[in-house]
């Protein structure tokens, strides 16, 4: 099975501190997603990743950069958090163009900036 | 760009009984699929059933089965013969089939769905 692992489950932080958020994938999939899940809102996708070093912005990449240096690691920062990106995020992969069209994902982080 | 709309912020159902969740879409392509995904509350995300909207056949999943009406841009999930275990988030989400999946899954705001005991 497809395991996609997020290295914290809570995370709480201050107000401009940098944030730091792991995920990893061990199905040498080509494709990583990190999306923000708010109630009412749904998911939204803050950034993507086709390939190793390559990032794409998402609906919302404010506030966000991503680092993509391994296949399998995809990383979230948060320059400065603020209150405002507390939230559940999620991230997820799939594999390239031709395979398993759905998403696998992790368990989630939620993050509490105070 | 591509918007998933599900109308019902929560639904509630009693146990053994039918359930149908809705979803509306809109796009201008004609090649894409769609999934529903469920969520309980140990947060991990799980794909229900998906459809390909070059089949006309509506898609099955033992208890769970879709009614795709791709004119009205539809995408309805039924549960039957409901459980306890299925109280959870439900998504609704929609995928390109262009691009091959780099640019992940638009998803609705999801529903809440109550078993009642």
């Amino acid at each position: 099975d497809v395991k996609v692992t997020q290295s914290s489950r809570y995370l709480v932080k201050r107000t401009g501190e940098k944030v730091f958020l792991e995920c990893v994938q061990d199905m040498d999939h080509e494709n990583m997603f990190w999306y923000r899940q708010d109630p009412g809102l749904g998911l939204r996708l803050i950034y993507f990743s086709y390939d190793v070093k390559m990032k794409e912005k998402g609906d919302i990449p404010e506030g966000y950069s991503v680092s993509r240096e391994k296949k399998e690691r995809f990383s979230l920062i948060l320059e400065s958090a603020s209150t405002n990106q507390t939230s559940m995020y999620l991230c997820a992969s799939s594999p390239g163009p031709g395979l398993d069209e759905k998403l696998f994902f992790g368990s989630g982080t939620q993050l509490s900036v105070l | 760009a591509q918007t998933v709309t599900q109308s019902q912020p929560e639904m509630s159902v009693q146990e053994a009984e039918t359930v149908t969740l809705s979803c509306t879409y809109d796009t201008s392509e004609s090649d894409y699929y769609l999934f529903w995904y469920k969520q309980p509350p140990s947060r991990q995300m799980i794909l229900v059933i998906r459809q390909e909207a070059y089949k006309q056949q509506n898609a099955t999943e033992n208890r769970f089965s879709v009614n795709f009406q791709k004119a009205a841009k539809s995408f309805s999930l039924k549960i039957s013969d409901s459980q306890l275990g299925d109280a959870a988030m439900y998504f609704c989400a929609y995928r390109s089939r262009t691009g091959g999946g780099a640019d992940g899954l638009t998803f609705g705001k999801g529903t809440h769905l109550i078993i009642q005991p």
